[in-house]
């Protein structure tokens, strides 16, 4: 079975332009979360979704949002984009049998931001 | 704020040799504790998933415990090898949010 997936690998923009990042999870899975990482720094939490409502919301401003589509793959936004921004972002899929919160996390390979 | 630290922060051991890492989070409104490997250029990749105080989890030569009352996880790795040199990362999870520690990088020397 494949794995949770993301595009692109890489991106480079400019500041104040806007980015879409994108995540197929594992198939069956409905669940997906959303997650900055900054180097020598563990990932932050930004979304989590399921069944296509957010669930939960991470401490980031309201230039970042999300959707997940009828076939549970999802996009992250993020507008007025700052040099901050640059981060890897990735993405992370559960099959939710119990919990949102307690279900293993499968996490893609990530999309690498570079914001100049 | 919700803080979640690990220790040490790096770690150089030889190959054979067995370690330990520590996970410390807050003990209230305690729903989960997940240990993540974390190998260069690839994906975390879960460990365990712990949600009851005293769970003792284990997957080959890597175990887990947990105490929810106290606030803490240790991981273990009995006769650590260089494949398993990576960033180890807990996460605690507290109703519907995630916050990740700083993880510890494990180098293992041949």
């Amino acid at each position: 079975d494949a794995g949770v997936t993301q595009s692109p690998t890489h991106l480079i923009k400019t500041r104040g332009q806007h980015v879409t990042l994108r995540c197929s999870p594992i198939s069956g899975h409905k669940s997906v979360s959303w997650y900055q990482q900054v180097l020598g720094q563990g990932p932050q939490f930004i979304f989590q979704y399921y069944e296509k409502e957010e669930r939960g919301r991470g401490n980031f401003p309201d230039r970042f949002s999300a959707r997940q589509f009828p076939n549970y793959s999802s996009e992250l936004n993020v507008n007025a984009l700052l040099l901050g921004d640059s981060a890897l972002y990735l993405c992370a899929s559960s099959a939710v049998q119990t919990s949102v919160v307690t279900d293993t996390q499968y996490f893609g390979p990530g999309t690498r931001l570079t914001v100049l | 704020i919700l803080n979640v630290e690990q220790s040490p922060q790096s770690l150089h051991v030889q190959e054979g040799d067995s370690t330990n890492f520590t996970c410390s989070f807050p003990s209230s409104n305690f729903y989960a504790l997940h240990w993540y490997r974390w190998e260069t250029a690839k994906s975390p990749e879960a460990l365990f998933v712990m949600t009851l105080n005293g769970d003792e989890k284990k997957k080959g030569r890597i175990s887990a415990t947990l105490n929810t009352k106290e606030g803490y996880s240790y991981l273990y790795i009995k006769g650590s090898q260089p494949e398993d040199s990576a960033t180890y990362l807990c996460a605690f999870s507290h109703g519907q949010n995630f916050v990740f520690g700083p993880g510890t990088r494990l180098s293992v020397l041949p």
